[in-house]
């Protein structure tokens, strides 16, 4: 498809355990957006990638979480050492630019659970 | 920094009724406001922007949102809802300086009910 693709869509880990959530944006978009949902709430940003580089880090909630984008397109967004606060769905989202005129696109979200 | 309130976590209505969805913000600078929908089991998509220019905002499937700013509201309205328009609604926030599209403040979201 032609949408934002995020993988797996649904994970169950173990406290402590490493996790890693895949995002793979529309073809030909540079800027890249990850967002967390917890149960009842709105989506919350984590973190902003223009191209290869984290432009805005400031939405990760402490060093446990990393995300990366080596070559512009795919991102990974990994969770070290997770705790049973970290259940959520991830959202990623793209858009062609960082412009106020390009449609903000995201996918579907990858289902995290922590017990 | 901003902040988006959904006054109404629930609005149920009945099919063809109009229906009114409520946002308030608060920023200490310009925003952009959005709305999203998001289907069961779908992705957040694009309901409508405000950039600019006029404050009636017209989306897709019949929507449109109006800007306040002495109110500092967004409401979004439709004037007939079909049972399709069941879903949960989320008003959202930026900054409209360079550095700030994109990164989002989403209100809790209004679950939409339309009943037969």
């Amino acid at each position: 498809g032609a949408g934002v693709s995020q993988t797996p869509s649904n994970k169950v880990t173990e406290k402590g355990k490493y996790v890693e959530l895949r995002c793979d944006p529309i073809s030909g978009h540079t800027a890249l957006y990850w967002y967390r949902q917890s149960l009842g709430q709105g989506p919350e940003f984590l973190i902003y990638f223009q191209g290869t580089g984290a432009a805005d880090d400031s939405g990760l909630p402490n060093d446990r979480f990393f995300a990366v984008r080596p070559e512009g397109s795919v991102s990974t967004l990994k969770i070290q050492r997770t705790e049973r606060g970290d259940s959520a769905v991830y959202l990623c989202a793209s858009s062609l630019e960082r412009s106020p005129g390009n449609t903000i696109y995201f996918g579907e979200g990858s289902w995290l659970t922590v017990v | 920094a901003q902040s988006v309130t959904q006054l109404d976590s629930q609005v149920p209505v009945f099919e063809e009724a109009p229906v009114e969805l409520r946002c308030n913000y608060s920023s200490s600078v310009s925003v952009y406001l959005f709305w999203y929908v998001q289907y069961p089991n779908q992705g957040l998509q694009l309901l409508l922007k405000y950039l600019s220019g006029s404050t009636l905002v017209k989306g897709i499937n019949g929507f449109e949102a109006e800007f306040n700013k002495s109110q500092t509201s967004f409401h979004l309205r439709k004037p007939s809802v079909h049972i399709s328009d069941t879903a949960e609604y989320f008003c959202a926030v930026s900054g409209s300086g360079g550095t700030s599209y994109g990164k989002l403040t989403f209100g809790q979201g209004t679950i939409l009910t339309v009943h037969p």
